[in-house]
């Protein structure tokens, strides 16, 4: 149980176009999800806290106009990253906490290389 | 300022040796604690957690240690091998944190040399 899929698994575009990409809990539903991003052999930087039905909480540093968080139901939320430059090549990963519970674990999808021409 | 703290960015351990990994926290709120893997390009998976009511958990070839007065946290894998050559993360939350995400360290990559 307790499986996030991420949807795509890599992308690469051109710069200057936006790119969505969607994070899904298959067994269970989440009100909360994050984001993050991993830079090549660097920690996991928190990107936002994305909350069902309401609007996203961003980290310090993060450009919400770039980087759009929907929340729209207990399963689904997507980041697009708007007019994607090359700095935006990162690896995005989500997470989802269990709704109503969880004591603490996040379960995290399985990344989406994005590449930035 | 960073409230969990994995000091060694790396390890190198030889097949078969125990593996020490090593995490200190400074938020004494913090009451749950968890440990994930990472290989690359994929998502972190969960490792094993510990509550702060115990002071030791183990599953498998993996042990968490939890010493609450000092603020520090071990995971042992014992026997090391090769597969287990990731980056390993340590995650802390508190009681009544709702629905703020988990406080990572920045990780240790692990080395297991055959």
């Amino acid at each position: 149980g307790a499986v996030v899929s991420q949807h795509p698994s890599w992308v690469i575009c051109k710069s200057g176009t936006s790119v969505k990409i969607e994070c899904r809990s298959l067994d269970f539903q989440a009100t909360t999800m994050f984001w993050y991003r991993q830079f090549p052999k660097q920690s996991l930087m928190l990107m936002a806290t994305s909350n069902e039905g309401s609007k996203a909480t961003y980290e310090q540093g993060v450009e919400k106009d770039k980087f759009l968080i929907n929340h729209a139901s207990l399963t689904l939320s997507t980041l697009t990253v708007t007019s994607a430059h090359p700095e935006d090549s990162s690896f995005y990963i989500c997470s989802a906490r269990l709704a109503g519970g969880g004591r603490g674990e996040q379960f995290f999808g399985p990344g989406t290389r994005l590449t930035v021409l | 300022d960073q409230q969990v703290k994995q000091n060694s960015p790396s390890l190198s351990v030889q097949e078969g040796r125990i593996s020490i990994l090593n995490c200190d926290y400074t938020n004494s709120m913090f009451d749950y604690f968890l440990w994930y893997k990472k290989y690359p390009a994929e998502g972190p998976t969960f490792l094993i957690s510990i509550s702060s009511i115990k002071d030791k958990n183990e599953d498998g070839r993996f042990t968490v240690f939890l010493n609450k007065s000092a603020k520090h946290l071990s995971l042992h894998i014992v026997p090391s091998q090769p597969g287990d050559s990731a980056v390993y993360f340590c995650a802390a939350s508190a009681r009544n944190s709702g629905n703020t995400p988990l406080v990572f360290g920045k990780g240790t990559r692990l080395s297991v040399i055959a």
